[in-house]
């Protein structure tokens, strides 16, 4: 099956700085890649994805890159702020029905300093 | 966008009984449910799939006989922890899929006293 694996673990930035979490997946069959912000005692919540047949994808502060050669996609997050301080989880599917299981990455614990 | 609830959201118990946990998706129906569990400072685990009228799929090293789950209809499933012991204290969180838009539910905290 899948297996993602994520680095950090814990990364800290001060205010205004970018962050770069990296992940990799095993199955080359997974073709939807999200990311999850969760705040403590809270649900996941869904801040970008990507699909497999692009390469690159912006929301403002927020980008998304994929490599499917390498099997590798990274989160990278500009001008950091405090509220941006979570558990960023990365994750993994086949995304094509409501079949799909999504499998996540064990998570990065980044701290915004102000 | 789409509502999936979670009742309840915080649950004590003690040990040796046994603790149900809905998940209902309330504007749309969900042709599949996953069950996750994530202990603190961790990851979600994927515990098992279940679709609408059918039995649930369980992932590996996951008891379907500790773990029951129900999925009677199209918005509404149900976990059922039984028998539960201390190490089942964790946050359970369903995810709600039709096709390819997914929500999360709220969460459901368990402590096993």
């Amino acid at each position: 099956g899948e297996n993602v694996e994520q680095h950090p673990s814990t990364l800290s930035v001060q205010e205004g700085d970018s962050a770069v979490i990296k992940c990799t997946y095993s199955d080359s069959a997974s073709n939807y890649f999200p990311w999850y912000k969760q705040e403590l005692g809270k649900r996941p919540q869904l801040i970008i994805d990507i699909r497999s047949n692009v390469g690159e994808k912006k929301d403002q502060r927020i980008a998304v890159t994929l490599n499917k050669t390498a099997k590798h996609f990274s989160l990278h997050i500009t001008e950091t702020q405090p509220e941006d301080s979570a558990v960023y989880f990365c994750a993994a599917s086949k995304l094509g029905t409501s079949y799909d299981k999504v499998i996540f990455g064990p998570g990065t614990s980044l701290s915004v300093i102000p | 966008g789409a509502v999936v609830s979670q009742h309840p959201s915080w649950v004590i118990c003690k040990s040796g009984t046994s603790v149900k946990i809905e998940c209902r998706s309330l504007d749309f129906q969900a042709t599949t449910m996953f069950w996750y569990r994530q202990f603190p400072k961790q990851s979600l685990m994927l515990m098992a799939t279940s679709n609408e009228g059918s039995k649930a799929t369980y992932e590996q090293g996951v008891e379907k006989d500790k773990f029951l789950i129900n999925h009677a209809s199209l918005t509404l499933s149900t976990l059922t922890v039984t028998s539960a012991h201390p190490e089942d204290s964790s946050f359970y969180i369903c995810r709600a899929a039709v096709m390819s838009e997914q929500y999360f539910g709220p969460g459901t905290r368990l402590t096993v006293t």
